[in-house]
């Protein structure tokens, strides 16, 4: 199986900083990973898919990138509605696997 | 669009569980349809899959060989037929629409379904 590090599990934040979440694939995925926010009690949002394509309707602070197997996703200016869980899926080889998360608190 | 969610329980180890989750706004056999489980409080686990026409099902390895996918088209429902259910099954059970039929993303999800495996 594919396994998916992602780093940090934790990142306390203020509005208006700017926050990374890095995920690592121990094998090439190529371009297949796909990024979510989940709040507490809700199903998982699509906001990156396609290691870079914004989803519809997600605002413009949400980016990603890829560089080999190591993918970022950037919140380029935190808001209050973006204290959630990131979390990471690679959709290039079956089983489909998630990193284990990252929650983005208030600092 | 809208995924909605049912047949989660209480049961007890060894038992069977049929969950369900009906489509409505959209086209449904134009997508692939999903399973992904999340323990309360912990991470997303990928469950099974299935194309538009019901065939190629795919299975997480810890449910292969337990759990059966399908769909009804004429009916917008996609079915997770649940054996031999054990204790580490219990979790939140959502079904999700791929977002194309090749990309195994997710982009609409149902609100979920609690299934509590538990003697």
């Amino acid at each position: 199986d594919i396994q998916m590090t992602q780093s940090p599990s934790t990142v306390s934040a203020s509005v208006g900083d700017r926050v990374t979440i890095t995920c690592r694939a121990n094998r090439t995925i190529s371009r297949w990973l796909a990024w979510y926010q989940q709040k507490p009690g809700k199903a998982p949002k699509l906001l990156i898919y396609d290691a870079s394509s914004l989803e519809s309707g997600v605002p413009s602070r949400f980016s990603g990138s890829r560089s080999g197997t190591e993918f970022t996703l950037t919140i380029s200016s935190l808001q209050l509605d973006d204290f959630a869980t990131y979390y990471c899926q690679q959709s290039d080889t079956y089983p489909l696997t998630f990193g284990q998360g990252t929650q983005v608190e208030i600092k | 669009v809208e995924l909605v969610d049912s047949g989660g329980s209480l049961v007890r180890p060894g038992e069977s569980l049929r969950l369900s989750c009906v489509a409505s706004g959209f086209t449904f056999d134009d997508y692939g349809m999903s399973w992904v489980r999340q323990v309360p409080g912990k991470g997303l686990e990928w469950v099974s899959t299935i194309n538009w026409s019901g065939d190629s099902p795919g299975y997480g390895d810890s449910v292969k060989g337990r759990f059966i996918i399908s769909r009804d088209n004429a009916k917008k429902s996609l079915t997770l037929q649940m054996n031999s259910l054990r204790v580490e099954d219990t979790a939140v059970y959502y079904c999700a629409r791929r977002k194309a039929e090749f990309a195994e993303f997710y982009d609409y999800w149902g609100q979920g379904t609690l299934v509590t495996v538990s003697s």
